[in-house]
């Protein structure tokens, strides 16, 4: 059974610091990840999508992955008040598969 | 250009009543995705549709759920018989035509939240 296993938090980070979200998952034929972010009543928005080992880099955010490991996570720079959201991490098997989701990491980014 | 809509945002219902949620994808996009998310929790895969048919129902977690897309574009999921562990935000995405082994991105809709009373 594919699972993806995330810290639900919350984690709580003072603004302008580095907030860092982990993730794990099992199936390893898993191919393509993706970190959304959900604000609470909203739904789930893309961050990032990352396909290959090492990191991926947009603006404030980076995406990291280690296939060998089976491990995920997002780094996000310069935290901001309104980076408080829940970080859902999200792995499919390719093509056009449905998403297996972890149970998400509550972020809170204190001013 | 639109997103993804789904309609109604709200439904109560009571126990043992029959619903339909609706969704309308982004323009285009040939695969639609149903999701469930209790509160919580991440989104549950339910079923996907590659055009017309359903490709993977494997998620839908009894008989009670079923969805049609007819006419490969709007899809809606039926609830038979609805019990009080149905309640959830149901969530839709689509994405556009696959080409490789590496997943597309997949957009939600803003979810209907049913409650079963």
């Amino acid at each position: 059974q594919k699972e993806v296993e995330q810290n639900s938090g919350p984690l709580s980070v003072p603004e302008g610091a580095i907030a860092s979200l982990n993730c794990t998952y099992s199936d390893r034929v898993s191919q393509s990840f993706f970190w959304y972010r959900q604000y609470s009543g909203k739904s789930p928005e893309l961050i990032m999508s990352i396909y290959s080992n090492g990191d991926k880099e947009d603006g404030r955010f980076t995406a990291q992955l280690n296939k060998a490991s089976q491990y995920v996570s997002l780094l996000i720079r310069d935290s901001q008040p309104s980076d408080s959201a829940t970080y859902l991490c999200a792995a499919s098997g390719g093509g056009a598969d449905g998403l297996t989701f972890g149970k998400g990491t509550h972020l809170i980014i204190q001013p | 250009g639109a997103g993804v809509s789904q309609t109604p945002s709200n439904k109560v219902t009571e126990k043992g009543k029959y619903v339909e949620l609706r969704c309308d994808p982004i323009s285009g996009h040939t695969a639609l995705y149903w999701y469930r998310q209790s509160l919580g929790q991440g989104p549950e895969f339910l079923i996907y549709f590659q055009g017309t048919g359903a490709a993977d129902d494997s998620g839908l977690p009894n008989d009670r759920f079923f969805a049609v897309r007819p006419e490969g574009s709007v899809s809606t999921l039926k609830i038979q018989r609805t019990e009080r562990g149905d309640s959830a935000v149901y969530l839709c995405a689509s994405s556009s035509k696959t080409v490789s082994l590496i997943a597309n991105t997949q957009y939600f809709g803003p979810g209907t939240r049913l409650t079963v009373l």
